[in-house]
């Protein structure tokens, strides 16, 4: 089994759709959970961090499930500027933080 | 206050040249990593520093390949002996300690000719 698993895509949306993403990760120690965005040509940036009680922001909202060791976006109300590959990344202990390979979304007007 | 940097942002050489690229990190991160991704690929994990200890070199593609840092500093990622192959963008990114979230730079698009 990968370290940190995601469904590659592309998922194609229209503007206002909700969308989710899942990613499940082999560790059960891990304790750090993460989203990150990158755009195309571009670096990855932090979208969010992922609690153990769940968090939201904005439109966003992000959910731990320690015991099916999954972790999950949720992307309300979608926007052409959503448009991004999402990254799914999870701490292991002694070494550095394991990157997903991505998810990629395409909002469309 | 200032990002992560690397320079050059772009490389062209040539097959069997070696190439030095540099990171700084943000102020204050004891942790770095160096990252290569190809075209249309996800992040390729290549080294990790964490203050003083002993790098994690476990993503090395190759002998080819080494990365230095000093202290909490500067890095530089070397590449001998170049192959069409190497060809990716390398990105650097710190963060405040191994479990925290990370930084990255814009990286360097290395094009091996």
């Amino acid at each position: 089994r990968k370290e940190v698993e995601q469904d590659p895509g592309p998922f194609n949306v229209p503007e206002g759709a909700t969308v989710a993403f899942n990613c499940t990760y082999s560790n059960s120690a891990s304790q750090s959970f993460f989203w990150y965005r990158q755009d195309c040509r571009k670096e990855p940036k932090l979208l969010m961090s992922v609690y153990s009680s769940g968090n939201e922001d904005g439109r966003f909202t992000a959910q731990l499930n320690r015991a099916s060791q999954y972790i999950s976006l949720l992307i309300r109300d979608s926007k052409l500027s959503d448009s991004a590959t999402y990254l799914c990344v999870v701490n292991q202990a002694g070494t550095a933080l394991i990157f997903g390979k991505g998810t990629t979304l395409s909002v469309s007007s | 206050g200032a990002g992560v940097s690397q320079s050059p942002s772009n490389k062209v050489t040539e097959k069997g040249k070696d190439v030095e690229l540099r990171c700084d990190p943000i102020s204050g991160h004891t942790a770095l990593y160096w990252y290569r991704q190809r075209l249309g690929q996800g992040l390729e994990f290549l080294i990790y520093f964490q203050g003083n200890s002993a790098p994690d070199k476990s993503g090395l593609p190759s002998d080819r390949f080494s990365a230095e840092r000093t202290g909490e500093s500067v890095s530089t990622l070397t590449i001998q002996r170049t192959q069409q192959e190497d060809s990716a963008v390398y990105l650097c990114a710190s963060s405040l300690s191994r479990d925290n979230e990370q930084f990255f730079g814009p990286g360097t698009r290395l094009t091996v000719l």
